[in-house]
């Protein structure tokens, strides 16, 4: 089982307060990536990370930020919460395996906004 | 861009009864990967496929890659209730350097 954290589990929070997702990671990967999920439904890519000061935007379009100033550790922040940001929240890192690269996501966190 | 599509989106299943699950795309897939969600929690991967042609088995579970390397698919002998949950397949794309998921196909299965 991989060694991906994230904190909270669970967060319920009103509308207009900021949050901070946090994530974290022991197995010393470099790339790391946020995705949005409704329960049992697709993954939608928000944020990526190659390394140490970089980060992307996903697919999905999203007014969440995110930093890497430390390669275990991978936040998104959410400047002001809206109903619409409620979701599960998943961050994953991955490792080159057979040429390609293989992921590893933490247990979630499920965003309630009111 | 590149898209992988995964068919069908849902299926409903006796236990017992065999299940398969279809990904599919356009263009020629690199290295094909499936994850398993269990309901409430996380994908976790569970094999890659990088040959053309090739077959592999993990128990009542086959994976096949198609010999033209543009479809791939899952398919489960005689489920059982824990077979439950959403199957996602995911082709690494080198040239965006990331992998590319499918919607995903939720199985579920009544006992």
């Amino acid at each position: 089982e991989a060694d991906i954290y994230q904190t909270p589990r669970y967060l319920v929070i009103g509308t207009g307060k900021k949050i901070t997702l946090e994530c974290s990671q022991t197995m010393g990967h470099d790339k790391m990536y946020w995705y949005q999920q409704d329960p049992g439904m697709e993954l939608h890519l928000i944020h990526y990370s190659y390394g140490v000061n970089s980060t992307e935007k996903g697919d999905l379009s999203s007014e969440s930020t995110v930093s890497r100033i430390r390669t275990e550790h991978f936040p998104l922040t959410l400047e002001s919460a809206r109903p619409s940001h409620t979701s599960q929240y998943l961050c994953a890192s991955s490792e080159r395996y057979r040429g390609a690269d293989t992921q590893y996501f933490g247990p979630g966190t499920r965003l309630t906004v009111l | 861009g590149q898209q992988v599509m995964q068919i069908p989106q849902y299926q409903h299943v006796q236990e017992g009864e065999d299940f398969t699950t279809y990904c599919n795309s356009s263009t020629t897939l690199s290295n094909i990967q499936w994850y398993k969600q269990r309901p409430g929690g996380h994908p976790v991967f569970l094999i890659q496929l990088v040959k053309s042609g090739e077959v592999k088995k993990q128990k009542r579970l086959t994976f096949q890659f198609g010999e033209a390397k543009k479809n791939s698919s899952l398919h489960i002998t005689a489920t059982q209730t824990t077979d439950v949950g959403t199957y996602f397949c995911a082709d690494f794309s080198g040239g965006y350097n990331k992998l590319i998921f499918g919607a995903g196909t939720r199985l579920a299965v009544h006992p």
